[in-house]
């Protein structure tokens, strides 16, 4: 069965510090992958996603994340975390025809100041 | 600016009564997805339109219809709410079902008493 795997439940950073939240998912071929963000009491936020090509991808916030094949990994990273970013992350992924995106059980990001 | 708006904000209803939630979206997208997130939880798709064609998931309660009269809005009716129903609701476009990227909406709080 397809399964996304986020083994931090919680994260916590000084601000200014460098971090990485990791993500491996389970699949028989390439996925398409994402990367949201959620704020207390919000909606869900795209910050990124890989298709396809540069498995480097650039997303909104300051935000990056590498997708690694041998690794069935696509992990998020930020060299210099803001207060701001204190929020819940989830790594998505879809194969299907119809878009059914299974996500991660999310990781909860604290900053400390 | 171009969205998904789901209305209202925070429901509170009580054991046993019906209940609509409103989602409209101004994106003019195919596809309209309902997705169910309890507290800790990653969001859980329940159900999702293409059109005006119904995909149900296999494990989503009866308890929970959905109906869409036209493009722009989507509703998610629960027949007779449970304490277990008490969680957020989000609603989601994508413009075609494999465009593969979604766009949420703030999400529907709800509280069953």
């Amino acid at each position: 069965a397809q399964s996304v795997t986020q083994p931090d439940i919680h994260i916590t950073v000084s601000e200014g510090a460098s971090l990485e939240l990791r993500c491996n998912y389970s699949y028989g071929a390439t996925p398409y992958l994402f990367w949201y963000v959620q704020s207390p009491g919000q909606g869900l936020q795209l910050l990124l996603k890989y298709f396809s090509g540069d498995t480097l991808v650039q997303g909104i916030k300051g935000f990056e994340a590498e997708f690694k094949r041998s690794q069935s990994s696509f992990n998020l990273r930020k060299p210099s975390v803001h207060w701001s970013d204190a929020a819940e992350y989830f790594c998505a992924v879809t194969m299907e025809y119809g878009n059914k995106l299974v996500f991660g059980a999310g990781t909860i990001l604290r900053v400390k100041s | 600016d171009a969205m998904v708006i789901q209305n209202p904000r925070y429901q509170v209803t009580q054991f046993g009564k019906p209940v609509t939630l409103s989602c409209s979206q101004t994106l003019n997208h195919n596809v309209m997805y309902w997705y169910q997130q309890k507290s800790s939880q990653a969001p859980k798709l329940l159900f999702h339109y293409y059109d005006k064609d119904f995909n149900n998931e296999a494990d989503t309660p009866d308890n929970f219809q959905s109906r869409r009269p036209n493009t722009s809005f989507c509703f998610l009716d629960i027949r007779s709410p449970g304490l277990g129903d008490a969680a957020m609701y989000l609603c989601a476009t994508s413009r075609d079902p494999d465009s593969y990227e979604q766009y949420f909406g703030p999400g529907t709080r709800l509280t069953v008493t």
